[in-house]
């Protein structure tokens, strides 16, 4: 069974131009996440998409980031435009279950790399 | 608000030391899940381990154990007899059940080099 996959796997740009990350979940998982590591700090959540549906962006950063799952399946991270502070390793997982079980297990894939100069 | 901390940015032992990473959190729920995840060189977050809010029991795989301590708030993670191959970033992270979800609150990592 095929793990969670992004792509790009890295990405240089210049600041004010435009990225669009892809993440594609393990099949048959309604839940998906986006995190963010930036500069070497901790890890930090971003969104969760339930299918189509976003179910908590509390975590994005502002309104040059712009998520879409449609026909949830798999989603896309847009940073439009894109500032240095941007910079960082952006990952995606996905979880069959949400809440607290024990089948929300969330699986995460390899990161994109996002360098902005 | 929850947090998780690793106090540890960086460490370095020879192969076949024993290693403890740190990991304290803070959280107000009564129930929650503690995380390990091991990020080896090619990138990806590796799951190792969860462990809920109830469960205080030590546990052990391998050459891998890990301390949950309620009364101290943390969740240690050992490695006996190291390797080289245990050279990674190892996040500890922290369940927050927001509205369902299960939003993970990660630390900010510690990165452990094993030497030959």
């Amino acid at each position: 069974e095929a793990g969670v996959t992004q792509f790009p796997s890295h990405s240089v740009i210049e600041k004010g131009q435009t990225v669009t990350l892809r993440c594609d979940p393990i099949s048959g998982h309604d839940n998906l996440y986006w995190y963010r590591r930036v500069m070497g700090k901790e890890i930090k959540f971003l969104l969760h998409f339930v299918k189509e549906s976003k179910q908590d962006e509390s975590g994005m950063p502002n309104n040059r980031f712009l998520a879409e799952r449609t026909g949830g399946t798999y989603s896309t991270l847009k940073v439009q435009p894109a500032e240095l502070e941007d910079s960082g390793v952006y990952f995606c997982a996905s979880s069959q279950d949400q809440g607290l079980g024990d089948d929300n297990e969330q699986f995460f894939g390899p990161g994109t790399r996002l360098t902005v100069l | 608000a929850q947090k998780v901390t690793q106090a540890q940015t960086e460490i370095s032992v020879v192969e076949k030391e024993d290693v403890t990473l740190d990991c304290v959190y803070e959280t107000r729920d009564t129930t929650y899940y503690l995380f390990w995840y091991k990020q080896p060189p090619s990138g990806e977050l590796v799951f190792l381990i969860r462990r809920n809010s109830f469960d205080e029991q030590n546990e052990i795989s391998g050459r891998y154990s890990w301390n949950f301590q309620k009364s101290t708030s943390s969740f240690n993670f050992t490695i006996t007899a190291s390797q080289v191959v245990d050279s990674a970033v190892y996040f500890c992270a922290l369940s927050e059940a927001v509205q369902g979800a299960q939003k993970l609150v990660f630390g900010q990592g510690t990165r452990l080099t094993i030497n030959p």
